[in-house]
């Protein structure tokens, strides 16, 4: 079983629509999960950074953490043609390293 | 705002041939990380450094890998000699302490083909 498994779309929505990405991970020892944008040829941006179960919302995103089921996700409210990129989900080891999923590309059509 | 910066941003070089890809990651953080990321594949973890140290690195940093800090400023990669699956997106990173709670912050990549 991966460690972490994203589903890479790609997904294509229209402008405003509410978008859904999502993750599972296998190791439940896994305490911060984060969400990383990443446009075309350029490096991961970090978007959002959540520890252990709950939600934490940050203007148009929201990000939740299921550690029962050992599922997380990202919500992104009135999508705009800007946040068409490709989502990474990661989590860090105890060492500290970047555990990363496989990346959703997402395109929002004006 | 400061940020991580990497060089060349495109290298071409043939199979065989040793390359050094090149970081200034940021000027207050004390932990170093190489990641890369293969064309339609996922991010990979290569290596940590800290204190002049490789603190961690994966089953893909073999012996033709090795990382340095020349200087105060730089962070470098070297790949001895290069495969063609050595063709990929190499990331630096870098982050102040190191700890889980620590934010990586990435530069923009170094795209490496290999001929």
């Amino acid at each position: 079983q991966k460690e972490v498994e994203q589903d890479p779309g790609p997904l294509s929505v229209p402008e405003g629509a509410i978008v859904s990405l999502n993750c599972t991970y296998s190791n439940s020892a896994f305490q911060y999960f984060m969400w990383y944008r990443q446009y075309s040829r350029k490096g991961p941006e970090l978007l959002m950074y959540t520890y252990s179960s709950g939600n934490k919302e940050d203007g148009r995103f929201t990000a939740q953490v299921d550690k029962s089921s050992k599922y997380i996700s990202l919500f992104i409210r009135d999508s705009q043609p800007s946040d068409s990129a490709t989502y990474l989900c990661a989590m860090i080891s105890n060492t500290g390293k970047l555990i990363f999923g496989q990346g959703t590309t997402l395109q929002v059509k004006p | 705002e400061p940020e991580v910066t990497q060089t060349p941003s495109h290298q071409v070089t043939q199979m065989g041939q040793e390359v050094i890809l090149r970081c200034v990651p940021i000027s207050n953080h004390l932990y170093f990380y190489w990641y890369r990321q293969i064309l339609g594949q996922k991010v990979e973890f290569l290596v940590s450094f800290y204190n002049n140290e490789i603190s961690e690195k994966s089953e893909i940093f073999d012996d033709q890998f090795s990382v340095e800090r020349p200087d105060g400023s730089n962070f470098t990669l070297k790949i001895r000699s290069t495969k063609l699956e050595d063709s990929a997106m190499y990331f630096c990173a870098s982050s102040e302490d190191g700890g889980t709670a620590d934010e990586q912050y990435f530069g923009p990549g170094t795209r490496l083909t290999v001929t």
